[in-house]
């Protein structure tokens, strides 16, 4: 079955750090582009980073750049996203997706479940 | 960044009924327009694609129109199930933009 399992959520203070982990199964992580998408409570979703297939090409949204690093460990079938300088708006559930890329075509065929960050004091 | 907006925000249709959820981006995006349904609780599903292709696994049902700025999201014959929320996507150039959401509520 093809999968993606995010890990690595949970509450942190303003300024603090956490590390977000998504976990492929089910096909090869290193043919795809993948994304980061997060959703604050009751609000829409909203693009957050992308990265290439083979980690050379990496985007950010501007509200987290500088702040989020993602990377990808293609020997481990695992995404991640490295969030920094956290600040109370960036609590929201965070969904890594798949992207196929197919023919020049982008989009998000395979979701995981999301972990939820809560960013406190 | 090209903005993308969604109407209407809400709808209350039967079953049955055929819904249609309109899409607008602020430039030019040729067919570079997804669609996703999302429940309560759970994470989008792709439904449509490059504006007109349906993913595998959704039923019939569901089409996608559309080029340039305007799109459509049309809901044949509304089904029980298809109550959820409905995001269009950009994905012409980044940063990636979501519309709004429109929530369908099934009378």
């Amino acid at each position: 079955e093809v999968q993606l399992v995010e890990s690595g959520g949970g509450f942190v203070q303003p300024g603090g750090s956490l590390r977000l982990s998504c976990a492929a199964s089910g096909f090869t992580l290193r043919t795809y582009w993948m994304h980061w998408v997060r959703q604050a409570p009751g609000k829409g979703l909203v693009w957050v980073s992308r990265i290439n297939s083979d980690g050379s090409s990496r985007s950010y949204a501007d509200s987290v750049k500088g702040r989020f690093t993602i990377s990808r460990d293609n020997t481990k079938n695992t995404l991640y996203l490295q969030m920094n300088s956290l600040r109370a708006e960036d609590t929201a559930v965070y969904y890594c997706a798949r992207d196929p890329d197919s023919s020049g075509w982008s989009y998000m065929d395979v979701w995981g479940k999301g972990t939820t960050v809560t960013v406190s004091s | 960044d090209i903005q993308v907006t969604q109407s209407p925000s809400s709808l209350s249709p039967s079953v049955g009924d055929r819904v249609t959820i309109t899409c607008r981006s602020s430039q030019s995006i040729s067919s570079y327009l997804n669609w996703y349904q999302q429940k309560p609780g759970k994470a989008p599903n792709l439904l449509i694609y490059a504006a007109s292709s349906l993913q595998s696994g959704v039923p019939s049902r569901f089409s996608g129109s559309g080029s340039g700025t305007d799109f459509t999201l049309t809901i044949s014959s509304l089904q029980p199930e298809d109550s959820a929320t409905y995001y269009c996507q950009q994905s012409y150039s980044l940063p990636y933009t979501f519309g709004q959401g429109t929530k369908l509520e099934i009378k």
